[in-house]
């Protein structure tokens, strides 16, 4: 009963190939996000949505698509891959309290590789 | 711009011992903090956080400091096991109707091994 899974776990891919990866949460939030970490091993965060409705779109290129189907799901679709995607891409989900706080619980990631 | 810095790699400390763990930042609109914990081809796993209208939270073997004035936080574990190496990310977000709202800022990371 994991709460945020992520499909599929690697993905080895060729350049200029079309890629989905998928994420789903049984906590109940109505908030998701999708993080990148990169050889540098920073975290970035890419998009957030919040009750199907996209509230973060961060300086990412196009060729990164996010959807959200219901509130429980939130998927990245990659078009015309390229080198410098190669990273570990992770899901996150959080539920705003009353009080203010809010903790992002992620994913186990997606180690993307690029050829 | 990296608003959130973690200046250690990495540390290394004894079994039994404190670790102490440091994050700078330097966005004055960040409102709450938070510490992950990452373990290698797994995802990041909350430890534990701090409101920025408190200087100190604690659960169990891990507490929080966090020093507005000095944008300054740290984490400290006492004592330090075996199981606690990991890499520890701080994180920050900022306060409500700001451009950080909604999202977390993480630091690089700083690699803790404790040595049995």
């Amino acid at each position: 009963d994991t709460a945020v899974s992520q499909t599929p776990k690697y993905l080895v891919t060729q350049m200029g190939n079309d890629k989905s990866i998928k994420c789903e949460q049984n906590l109940g939030h109505d908030t998701m996000y999708w993080y990148k970490q990169d050889s540098k091993k920073f975290l970035k965060i890419m998009f957030s949505y919040n009750n199907k409705e996209l509230i973060i779109n961060e300086t990412v290129p196009n060729r990164f698509s996010p959807k959200s189907p219901d509130k429980a799901h939130l998927n990245l679709h990659i078009n015309s891959l390229e080198l410098g995607d190669s990273a570990v891409y992770f899901c996150a989900s959080s539920q705003l309290t009353s009080g203010g706080r809010e903790t992002q619980y992620f994913g186990p990631g997606t180690r993307l590789l690029v050829l | 711009d990296q608003q959130v810095k973690q200046n250690s790699p990495s540390l290394s400390v004894q079994e039994g011992r404190i670790s102490i763990l440091n994050c700078d930042y330097t966005n004055s609109m960040f409102d709450y903090f938070l510490w992950y914990k990452k373990y290698p081809a797994e995802g990041p796993t909350f430890l534990i956080s701090i409101s920025s209208i408190k200087d100190k939270n604690e659960d169990g073997r891990f507490t929080v400091f966090l020093n507005k004035s000095a944008k300054h936080l740290s984490l400290h574990i006492v004592p330090s096991q075996p199981g606690d190496s990991a890499v520890y990310f701080c994180a920050a977000r900022g306060e409500p109707g700001g451009t950080s709202y909604g999202k977390l800022t993480f630091g690089q990371g700083t690699i803790l091994t404790v040595h049995p």
